[in-house]
């Protein structure tokens, strides 16, 4: 199956953004979906992991979430600051030994 | 803070064969999930491959046969070889450590990437 991200996203500062993630066969509950956050030049860090769990250290501002109707994944990230800009990637488990990267969505904070 | 430090990556010409390397710092590769994931010039992530604690090895398709993932305890430290190597495998290639069990894994932490470069 794949993922599909929206390739960009933009919002104001302060303002709240949603990144979706839409799994194209099967059911998006069936394996969790992280999400990974990439700054230009660097490598990628993790914000969200198994659907709605944020690592240590990041912000509460970050936040995930599955929608079976629409079969995708999200990611919201509320009070935009100008250092959220970046390339944001789902991930998750294709079932069948083989881990799957949504294409990427470039957030620009305006 | 758990480190991962990347080497080996440069300029190959295609049909060439490249070793990188991952070493790893404060954790022990052999009781975790560690795996390679990719990423060409301007594009997303791609999943390369993994080696489980147990020795379980796997491949994506579009290397499956011409790479080799690997680790050496004694160095604490986890290889990729690449063979055959063609252009389209042009990418930053980051080693990662899977946190939680097998595929149910997310990656953290990642190392900084070395870039190899496919070309004639």
């Amino acid at each position: 199956f794949m993922l599909t991200q929206p390739h960009s996203v933009s919002a104001s500062p302060g303002k709240t953004v949603t990144i979706s993630c839409t799994r194209s066969s099967g059911t998006i509950a069936s394996n969790h979906v992280h999400w990974y956050q990439q700054r230009p030049g660097s490598a990628p860090a993790p914000v969200i992991y198994d659907d709605n769990q944020r690592p240590s250290g990041v912000p509460d501002r970050f936040s995930g979430s599955i929608d079976s109707s629409s079969n995708s994944a999200s990611l919201t990230i509320s009070d935009l600051k100008t250092e959220d800009e970046a390339d944001y990637f789902c991930q998750s488990y294709d079932g069948n030994n083989h881990w799957v990267f949504g294409g990427g969505s470039k957030l620009t904070v305006l | 803070e758990v480190y991962l430090v990347e080497s080996g990556g440069g300029l190959i010409q295609p049909g060439g064969s490249l070793r990188l390397s991952c070493s790893a710092s404060r954790f022990p590769v052999n009781i975790h999930y560690m795996s390679w994931v990719r990423q060409a010039p301007g594009k997303g992530l791609e999943w390369v491959s993994a080696l489980f604690s147990g020795g379980d090895r796997f491949y994506a398709d579009s290397v499956k046969g011409r790479f080799t993932i690997s680790r050496d305890n004694s160095k604490n430290t986890l290889y990729l070889q690449m063979n055959s190597l063609r252009v389209d495998d042009t990418a930053i290639y980051y080693c990662a450590k899977g946190v939680g069990f097998g595929f149910l894994s997310w990656f953290d932490p990642w190392g900084q990437g070395t870039l190899v470069t496919v070309s004639s």
